[in-house]
């Protein structure tokens, strides 16, 4: 159950794009679509943004969006706005019914 | 409306026990697994356990697994986390999740749990 592996920090301008990947193992990100990421904004709890690698609940802006190679996902954000800015998690299932998080990546809007 | 309201931390000593609660309402309560994910300050998530509609099945993180309990009572709309043998490095916000198949697609707002002399 060893957590993912984030960046710890990423920037960019208002109206860039950024990406934040998060790499695990053959035994969770590369064996299953299950990979989610969460934003959370200081002393807020995590809202969902993306779930099955690239799927996006309802109300998530369509800037936000997810991919998986391998055993990396990755979350996009284009045009950077300044709401943007908050610590972004991602999440996969590791089998044998546990979940795993990343480490949590800082998102600054410069 | 989804809401799920956590209850019941406070400061413990190392060793101790203390039950942590959350009221969950919004949805059909006893179709879906729970979960208790917890976040130390300044740190990042955790996943701690799950438990089944039904109570049936329970999984623990190995960080936890001998001292933590998860239980519920789907008559109360209820999700419980027990915890003994309280350490200080399981002081955290601690946070109920609801399961939605695939991901975990609700949070409450977290019950604070410090462990401390």
């Amino acid at each position: 159950q060893s957590a993912l592996t984030q960046p710890a920090s990423v920037s960019g301008s208002p109206g860039q794009s950024i990406t934040i990947s998060c790499t695990g193992t053959s035994s969770d990100v590369g064996s299953y679509n299950l990979v989610s990421w969460y934003q959370q904004h200081p002393g807020k709890a995590p809202k969902l943004m993306i779930y099955e690698v690239s799927k996006r609940p309802s109300g998530v802006s369509n800037r936000f969006s997810g991919s998986k190679s391998g055993n990396t996902a990755s979350l996009t954000i284009s045009g950077l706005q300044a709401e943007d800015e908050a610590d972004y998690y991602c999440c996969s299932y590791a089998g044998s019914s546990s979940v795993v998080f990343g480490g949590g990546t800082k998102l600054t809007v410069l | 409306e989804v809401q799920l309201v956590e209850s019941g931390g406070v400061v413990v000593q190392p060793g101790g026990s203390l039950r942590l609660s959350c009221a969950a309402s919004g949805f059909t309560f006893d179709d879906y697994t729970m979960h208790w994910v917890r976040q130390a300050p300044g740190k990042g998530l955790e996943w701690v356990s799950l438990i089944s509609w039904d109570g049936g099945s329970t999984y623990y993180a190995d960080s936890v697994k001998g001292r933590f309990t998860i239980s519920r009572d789907n008559s109360k709309n209820s999700l419980y986390l027990q915890m003994n043998s309280l350490r200080t490095e399981d002081t955290a916000l601690y946070y109920c999740a609801k399961d939605g198949l695939t991901t975990l697609d609700y949070w409450g707002q977290g019950t604070l749990v410090t462990v401390s002399s």
